[in-house]
């Protein structure tokens, strides 16, 4: 079956812009959830989200925020871009979470901000 | 709340050489533990998970891993390094639906 999909693979933008990605979970999951990868701080947990709702919700700004859909698919967005923002972001679905359940990951979304 | 401690942030080892990566959990209740390894340009691929019952965990690869909750530990091995097990490795434990990973450890495996 297709994997998560994210969507775009690589993206450069500019101080202050705004950004939207998005992914596509598994067929069939009903959790996503969305991480930050950085030399510096590592993973990081950005928000869980489920049937529509946040269960969780990382340590960071409110730049930072996210939505899914009733497809399952989820965006996440950044607004007033800073040079730190640049990162993988990686989004992972699974059937019902991640207390019990396997992650899959997509290959993530390479953010330049100039 | 849960944290995993990685230690050492890089490993070298030969082919065909046992490979050992140490991983460490702070948890106030038992908790679920995994292992995933991260190749270069791709997202995280699960290696193997401990959620209850049996403490020794066999994953793909070859890997396993032993859950020892007096030690805190879920250790991952490998009893035979291959040139195709170079990648990133992140123990990571789940809460409240999330996860905290480790630092990472990257392997590099000698011809």
């Amino acid at each position: 079956k297709a994997g998560v999909t994210q969507t775009p693979r690589y993206l450069i933008k500019t101080r202050g812009q705004q950004v939207t990605l998005s992914c596509s979970p598994i067929s069939g999951h009903r959790s996503v959830s969305w991480y930050q990868q950085t030399p510096g701080q590592g993973l990081q947990f950005l928000f869980e989200y489920f049937s529509e709702t946040q269960r969780n919700k990382g340590n960071f700004p409110g730049r930072f925020s996210g939505r899914q859909f009733s497809n399952s698919r989820s965006e996440m967005n950044v607004s007033t871009l800073e040079l730190g923002d640049s990162a993988l972001y990686l989004c992972a679905s699974s059937w019902d979470g991640l207390n019990t359940g396997e992650l899959f990951f997509g290959e993530g979304s390479r953010l330049t901000v100039l | 709340a849960q944290s995993v401690t990685q230690l050492g942030s890089h490993v070298s080892v030969s082919e065909g050489a046992l490979v050992l990566l140490r991983c460490n959990y702070s948890s106030s209740v038992p908790p679920y533990l995994f292992w995933y390894v991260q190749y270069p340009n791709q997202g995280l691929q699960l290696l193997l998970k401990y959620t209850t019952g049996a403490t020794l965990v066999k994953g793909i690869n070859g890997f396993e891993a032993e859950f020892k909750k007096s030690e805190t530990s879920f250790h991952l091995t490998k009893p035979s390094a291959h040139m195709s097990d170079a990648a990133e490795y992140f123990c990571a434990v789940s809460d409240d639906y999330k996860l905290s990973f480790g630092a990472g450890t990257t392997v590099t495996v000698r011809a």
